[in-house]
């Protein structure tokens, strides 16, 4: 089965401080993505990375970076958090034969930011 | 106007009976589709791919409707089990997955 782990499930930051999630997958996928996901939003795509040390915009990436040094391994880092950035964060992965093969999400974490 | 569609919801069916529901897409240049259920305060977790000659997996039936762009998802017998947010999910010749508000479904004992 596939694994895909996230370092916290609830996170609770200050406005303005640094904040990095972390994600892990055990299939050796090459694919990893970022999600948030809202109430009457759905999931929206923050970045995206089909490599070790590659990344690509989603469609929400402001306020946010990542970082890939390991494949297995896919940072999301909030620089300064912001109020508006509390949310659910979702981690996935998939494997090589494309980015529209399924996608194995991780189980969350809950991010509060006061 | 969205890339994919789909009614919140909640659908309130009693067990046992049939529902079915629909997501609708803009992008006919769509390439693959898929159904994700998500149940409360957890992951979304793959429940079939939807092929063009639409496709069954036990009570789950998925169908693709190309001319008119939409994607149906239909469940006999719903079980109390199968109370859960179902997300329709599209794939549209770049690398990216959009995915649907998701409908939200609860089987009535």
């Amino acid at each position: 089965d596939v694994k895909v782990t996230q370092s916290s499930r609830y996170l609770v930051k200050r406005t303005g401080e640094k904040v990095f999630l972390e994600c892990v997958q055990d299939m050796d996928h090459e694919n990893m993505f970022w999600y948030r996901q809202d109430p009457g939003l759905g999931l929206r795509l923050i970045y995206f990375s089909y490599d070790v040390k590659m990344k690509e915009k989603g469609d929400i990436p402001e306020g946010y970076s990542v970082s890939r040094e390991k494949k297995e391994r896919f940072s999301l880092i909030l620089e300064s958090a912001s109020t508006n950035q509390t949310s659910m964060y979702l981690c996935a992965s998939s494997g090589l034969a494309g980015f529209q093969e399924t996608q194995y999400f991780g189980p969350g974490t809950r991010l509060l930011v006061l | 106007r969205k890339e994919v569609e789909q009614d919140p919801g909640p659908f309130n069916v009693p067990e046992g009976a049939t529902v079915a529901f629909n997501c609708t897409y803009s992008n006919s240049a769509s390439q693959s589709f898929f159904w994700y259920r998500q149940d409360c305060r957890k992951e979304p977790k793959l429940l079939m791919s939807v092929y063009s000659s639409g496709n069954e997996d036990g009570r789950f039936t998925a169908q693709l409707n190309r001319a008119s762009q939409y994607i149906s998802l239909l469940i006999r017998d719903s079980k109390l089990s199968d109370s859960a947010t179902y997300l329709c999910v599209g794939g549209f010749g770049n690398e990216k997955l959009t995915f649907g508000t998701g409908t939200r479904l609860t089987i009535i004992p």
